[in-house]
């Protein structure tokens, strides 16, 4: 059971370019997110999915973008790459339910130059 | 809006030494509380939650008890061993547009030493 799968594990970019952090489950999870995390901030939510062709923004959507094509995967976006987006990335799924807790993946350590 | 804070890190600690990370909340009505654990190279890994007040959950020998006059989940273990080593979140979980989505405190990293 790989439950929740990211990659890559390790990215540097330069300022401007795009790049998509892939994400993809295999517990048939109806709900998924991304979280970045910043030293002192804890994790903040990008954007989530409850379902299939359904997302929605989370507290800093800014700068990403996301689709939800297929129950197993949610990839996010970067579409023009800036220095304020370096951060580790997770993505975490869950049944979306009371007594579901969230399933994380290993992360994304992102690093924009 | 609502919000998870929790004691600034690191906490140091020599092995068997009793733990104590603070935790409180500001929330409107009553959310489940929920403590997650990091281990180095890793993702967040539920440790215990709490759905109620007066509710303690436990696992792995931790426990946080849901103190709802004091808005209050914070985290105990009375001896840890150098394993527990790790960064600590409390969260809160509220609903928003229908579902249910977690608040993170911003961590709290533990070292312990031999």
């Amino acid at each position: 059971n790989a439950g929740v799968t990211q990659t890559p594990k390790f990215q540097v970019l330069k300022t401007g370019q795009s790049m998509t952090l892939q994400c993809a489950q295999d517990m048939n999870h109806e709900y998924m997110s991304w979280y970045r995390q910043d030293p002192g901030m804890g994790l903040r939510l990008i954007h989530y999915s409850v379902g299939a062709g359904i997302t929605d923004q989370g507290e800093v959507p800014n700068g990403y973008n996301v689709s939800r094509s297929t129950t197993e995967d949610f990839p996010l976006r970067l579409l023009s790459a800036a220095p304020s987006q370096t951060s580790v990335y997770f993505c975490a799924s869950s049944y979306g339910t009371d007594d579901s807790p969230l399933h994380f993946g290993n992360g994304t350590r992102l690093t924009v130059t | 809006g609502d919000s998870v804070t929790q004691m600034e890190g690191p906490v140091t600690l020599s092995e068997e030494a009793f733990l104590t990370i603070n935790c409180t909340y500001t929330a409107t009505g009553y959310p489940s509380l929920f403590w997650y654990v990091q281990y180095p190279g890793e993702g967040l890994q539920l440790l215990l939650k709490a759905t109620k007040a007066d509710d303690k959950g436990s696992n792995k020998g931790f426990e946080a008890t849901y103190r709802k006059e004091t808005t209050s989940f914070h985290l105990e273990k009375g001896s840890v061993q150098v394993s527990d080593s790790a960064v600590y979140f409390c969260a809160l979980e509220t609903l928003s547009g229908g579902y249910n989505k977690l608040i993170f405190g911003a961590g709290t990293r533990l070292a312990v030493h031999p």
